[in-house]
C-alpha cells in the first residue's frame, strides 16, 4: 500500500522567512496530493492540494510542487507569520477517499 | 459556515469500559469517514461510510470497535472494551461524496487510564 514520509518533523523559522516541508510517496498510481494544518486542539483543515496533472499551484502565500517522476512534493510558505504556526501534513491518495497521511511537521514561527 | 460536529471533546474513561463517540456531518455530505490520531502521528482510517453503508472497515480492529450510520446522517463510533492503546484523538470527516475532498471535525480526545 501506499506510505507517506515527512520531512523535517521540526521546523523552526523566523517571521517573515520561508519554510519547506518535503514529502515522498511510494505508490506511483498515487495523483491526488493534499495538505492539511492542524492546529492544537483542532481538526486537520485543507489549506492547497494538487492533482497529478499539474506540477506546481500557488494561492497566495502557499505553493505546492510535485514531482511525479521523483515521486516528491513539498509544501512553501512565504513571509511566514506567528499565526502559520501548526502541524502539517502532506498525504496522498489514488482516489479522493483513500488517503494516506505522513507522519506530520511542526512548525514553529518566531516572532 | 457548515461544520463537522463531533462530541464529546474530551473523554476518559477507564479501561474496559465502553466509551462511544458522535458524530453529524455537514448537511447533504454522503461520504463519512472516522480516524484514528495517535499523538505524533498523521490520521489513520478506521472506517468510512457512503450514506449508511460500509465502504471500508479493514483497519477497524473489530474486536472491539464498531461503528454505524444507521439513517445515513449522523455516526456513532464504539469501543468496547477500552484498553490503554485507545488512547488518541478521534477524528470524524464528511465529504459530498467518495471523490470530494474531506472536511474534518475537531475531533475527540480519548483518555483511556
Amino acid at each position: 500500500g501506499e506510505n507517506v514520509e515527512q520531512h523535517p518533523s521540526t521546523l523552526s523559522v523566523q517571521e517573515g522567512d520561508s519554510a519547506v516541508i518535503k514529502c515522498t510517496y511510494s505508490d506511483s498510481a498515487s495523483n491526488y496530493f493534499p495538505w492539511y494544518k492542524q492546529e492544537l486542539g483542532k481538526g486537520p483543515q485543507l489549506i492547497i492540494d494538487i492533482r497529478s496533472n499539474v506540477g506546481e499551484k500557488k494561492d497566495q502565500r502557499i505553493a505546492v510542487t510535485l514531482n511525479k517522476t521523483a515521486k516528491h512534493f513539498s509544501l512553501h510558505i512565504t513571509e511566514t507569520q506567528p499565526e502559520d504556526s501548526a502541524v502539517y501534513f502532506c498525504a496522498a491518495s489514488i482516489t479522493y477517499d483513500k488517503v494516506i497521511f505522513g507522519p506530520g511537521t511542526s512548525l514553529s514561527v518566531i516572532p | 459556515e457548515a461544520e463537522v460536529a463531533q462530541s464529546p471533546r474530551y473523554k476518559i474513561t477507564e479501561k474496559s469500559q465502553a466509551v462511544a463517540f458522535w458524530c453529524d456531518p455537514i448537511s447533504g455530505h454522503a461520504t463519512l469517514y472516522w480516524y484514528r490520531q495517535i499523538l505524533g502521528q498523521g490520521p489513520e482510517l478506521l472506517v468510512q461510510f457512503q450514506d449508511e453503508s460500509v465502504v471500508d472497515d479493514s483497519q477497524l480492529p473489530k474486536d472491539r470497535f464498531s461503528a454505524e450510520r444507521l439513517k445515513g446522517v449522523d455516526s456513532t463510533l464504539k469501543i468496547q472494551p477500552a484498553e490503554l492503546g485507545d488512547s488518541a484523538m478521534y477524528l470524524c470527516a464528511s465529504s459530498l461524496r467518495q471523490t470530494t475532498v474531506a472536511f474534518f471535525g475537531q475531533g475527540t480526545r480519548l483518555t483511556v487510564v
